[in-house]
């Protein structure tokens, strides 16, 4: 089955600690992206990419970092730069061809500062 | 600056009732819109889509209506169901643009009294 995987599901980290995120997809989607969720927030976008090897900055890129070295992989680096990072962290992708048609998500991950 | 807003954080209906969930967007340029469906821990499942050049789309017990001189749409659930209880994200983009992504609301949280 074709789908997009977000790994781990919960992850805990230390302050002053990197940490990365891991998102695969593998429905040939060119585009992927990095969202974060927070309480009465929405979803606000991080970083995302059109292609490999290029990525733009989104909305609230401060603290974070990713790469677009395969198609199918687009990991995101929490780093200790990030204020806030406790949050719930979805990524997606999508067929550049079709646009915002076939937008699918990942289940997510949650990410504690203790 | 929102660009999509879902002015009411929340809304409860009785089971068997209509829900009438509200979207409004300041961006001239969106012309395609769609609605997402989230549970708590998991990532947004599409709901139902509409572009522009329509006013109305049906899936279902799921209409969405576009009102584009008022800059506002309306998801419509009925009957609604106690499974319709879930978080729901507007979501416009502007299809035609070179780097199209997807611009979320702060989504209203339904709940479906049985």
């Amino acid at each position: 089955d074709g789908g997009i995987t977000q790994s781990p599901k919960y992850l805990f980290r230390k302050e002053g600690q990197n940490v990365t995120l891991s998102c695969e997809q593998n429905l040939n989607h060119d585009a992927m992206y990095w969202y974060r969720q927070d309480p009465g927030q929405g979803l606000r976008l991080i970083y995302y990419s059109q292609i490999v090897n290029d990525f733009q900055k989104g909305d609230i890129a401060e603290g974070y970092s990713v790469s677009r070295e395969k198609k199918e992989s687009f990991p995101l680096t929490v780093t200790s730069a990030q204020k806030n990072p406790t949050a719930f962290y979805l990524c997606a992708s999508t067929d550049r061809g079709r646009r915002v048609w076939g937008y699918t998500f990942g289940s997510g991950t949650r990410l504690t500062v203790v | 600056d929102q660009q999509v807003k879902q002015n009411s954080p929340s809304l409860s209906v009785q089971e068997g009732r209509i829900s009438i969930l509200n979207c409004d967007y300041t961006n001239s340029m969106f012309d395609y819109f769609l609605w997402y469906k989230k549970y708590p821990a998991e990532g947004p499942t599409f709901l139902i889509s509409i572009s522009s050049i329509k006013d109305k789309n049906e899936d279902g017990r799921f209409t969405v209506f576009l009102n584009k001189s008022a800059k506002h749409l309306s998801l419509h659930i009925v009957p609604s169901q106690p499974g319709d209880s879930a978080v729901y994200f507007c979501a416009a983009s502007a299809i035609s643009g070179a780097n199209s992504k997807l611009t979320f609301g702060k989504g209203i949280t339904l709940s479906v009294r049985p």
